[in-house]
């Protein structure tokens, strides 16, 4: 066990519906991962927060969104959904995640988003 | 931007044997490079990182991997393999110089066999 949890564990939905992830990182983690990993994509960074602000952005859709609050935890927001969202959806975390880059992102056991 | 090639969709590995599930990485600069092991409906499990020093790396579970800067390599080893070790493996990169951006490889299935 990471000690990062997320919920729900499954989520099934409708094309063109919204629907919102939660990450809860390890204690003492300040920064927050998220990752999509597809079957034709792999594993992709999508966005990272540190102690509450974006801090790095990678393959993210403009109908994807996402905050880390005042407790730290976060939420992935995925809008307008589409069949090809189907995904797993990891949040990671880690201690810093600042300039030096050497400190571990632990992961959660993901959320299974099915869109249909 | 950084990148890593994991060239082996599968290994296959009798048990006892050792194993190797190979990787290699591009970055510009000085690189970070982390194993991860993804077992099935589980999330990733850290296993090892090369951040500086001995390019031996030991990690968890008795898995080790070697650095190789010529080579811009850097292979994950196990002496003797376990049917337990059947998982989906994951190499990862970061740049020193974009320590935000880490990029996974497509992974690679270990099937050990008793």
């Amino acid at each position: 066990d990471s000690g990062v949890t997320q919920t729900p564990k499954h989520l099934i939905t409708a094309t063109g519906q919204r629907v919102t992830l939660r990450c809860s990182p390890r204690s003492g983690d300040l920064s927050v991962y998220w990752y999509q990993q597809s079957l034709d994509q792999g594993l992709q960074f999508l966005i990272q927060y540190y102690n509450g602000e974006e801090r790095a952005k990678g393959n993210i859709l403009e109908r994807f969104s996402a905050q880390q609050f005042p407790d730290l935890h976060s939420e992935l927001n995925l809008s307008s959904l589409e069949l090809g969202d189907s995904a797993l959806y990891f949040c990671a975390s880690s201690v810093q995640g600042t300039s030096g880059g050497i400190d571990t992102q632990y992961f959660g056991p993901g959320t299974r988003l099915t869109v249909l | 931007a950084q990148s890593v090639a994991q060239p082996e969709d599968q290994v296959n590995v009798a048990e006892g044997n050792p194993l190797t599930v190979k990787c290699t990485y591009s970055v510009s600069g000085n690189p970070y490079l982390f194993w991860y092991v993804q077992y099935p409906n589980r999330g990733l499990q850290f296993l090892l990182k090369y951040i500086t020093g001995d390019n031996l790396v030991k990690g968890s579970y008795g898995f080790e991997a070697e650095f190789n800067k010529s080579q811009t390599s850097f292979h994950l080893k196990k002496p003797s393999a376990l049917v337990s070790d059947s998982a989906l493996y994951f190499c990862a990169v970061r740049d020193r110089g974009n320590n935000n951006d880490m990029r996974f490889g497509a992974g690679t299935r270990l099937t050990v066999k008793p």
